[in-house]
């Protein structure tokens, strides 16, 4: 079955240092790849995504992640991390195949950044 | 700033009682979700349509929920009747897909509603 596992239920940093938010995902071929944050009583904003090329993506605020085929994995970093970067962290990926553009997501993990 | 708009933001209504709630899509995309998110269950997918036809509603409970898109401007979710495990916050994202292109859109979700059902 298709998978998306964020193995960390919250990840906790101080202020300033960089930030890891695990992701990795069990996905037939080369699926596409996404980022997403919630912050409290909001909807999901979009962060960043992978489609192809460059294994590091930029994204917003800050954001970056790494794409490695062979550990199946997409985890999200920023070099230093910001109080206000604290919120609920979504990875996702979509198949490429199938004609379909669903999305399956992980269960998500908190990010909490302390002064 | 072209937005997904929802409405209500909340709603609290009593076991049996009919809910709607309405989703504006940004204007020109093609593609709408009604995910529901829970603590318990996270994020789930209830229905997807795609140029207003309904694709898969698939995790939605089809006795009591339905979705409908009367137009390229809303989308509706409705439950009739509603159950307090109904309470959850629904989002409603909406993405454009061009043509016939296997590339992948970006979802952009709503703020939600915030269903109490008691």
């Amino acid at each position: 079955a298709q998978s998306v596992a964020q193995p960390e239920d919250q990840v906790n940093v101080a202020e300033g240092n960089p930030l890891t938010v695990k992701c990795t995902y069990s996905v037939s071929g080369n699926p596409y790849l996404f980022w997403y944050v919630q912050y409290p009583n909001r909807g999901l904003q979009f962060l960043l995504k992978y489609i192809t090329g460059d294994n590091l993506v930029k994204g917003s605020y800050g954001f970056e992640a790494e794409f490695n085929k062979s550990q199946t994995s997409f985890h999200l970093k920023k070099p230093s991390a910001l109080v206000s970067d604290s919120a609920l962290y979504f990875c996702a990926v979509r198949p490429r195949s199938g004609g379909y553009n669903k999305l399956i997501f992980g269960a998500g993990t908190r990010l909490a950044v302390h002064p | 700033d072209a937005r997904v708009t929802q409405t209500p933001r909340h709603k609290v209504t009593e076991m049996g009682q009919e809910v709607t709630m309405r989703c504006q899509p940004i204007l020109g995309h093609n593609t709408v979700f009604w995910y529901r998110q829970t603590m318990m269950q996270g994020l789930e997918l209830l229905a997807y349509f795609r140029n207003r036809a309904p694709l898969d509603d698939s995790g939605m409970p089809k006795d009591r929920f339905s979705a409908e898109m009367p137009d390229a401007t809303l989308a509706t979710l409705k439950i009739q009747p509603s159950e307090p495990r109904d309470s959850a916050v629904y989002f409603c994202a909406s993405g454009l897909v061009p043509g016939n292109s296997g590339s992948p859109d970006t979802q952009y979700f709503g703020p939600g509603t915030r269903l109490t059902v008691l």
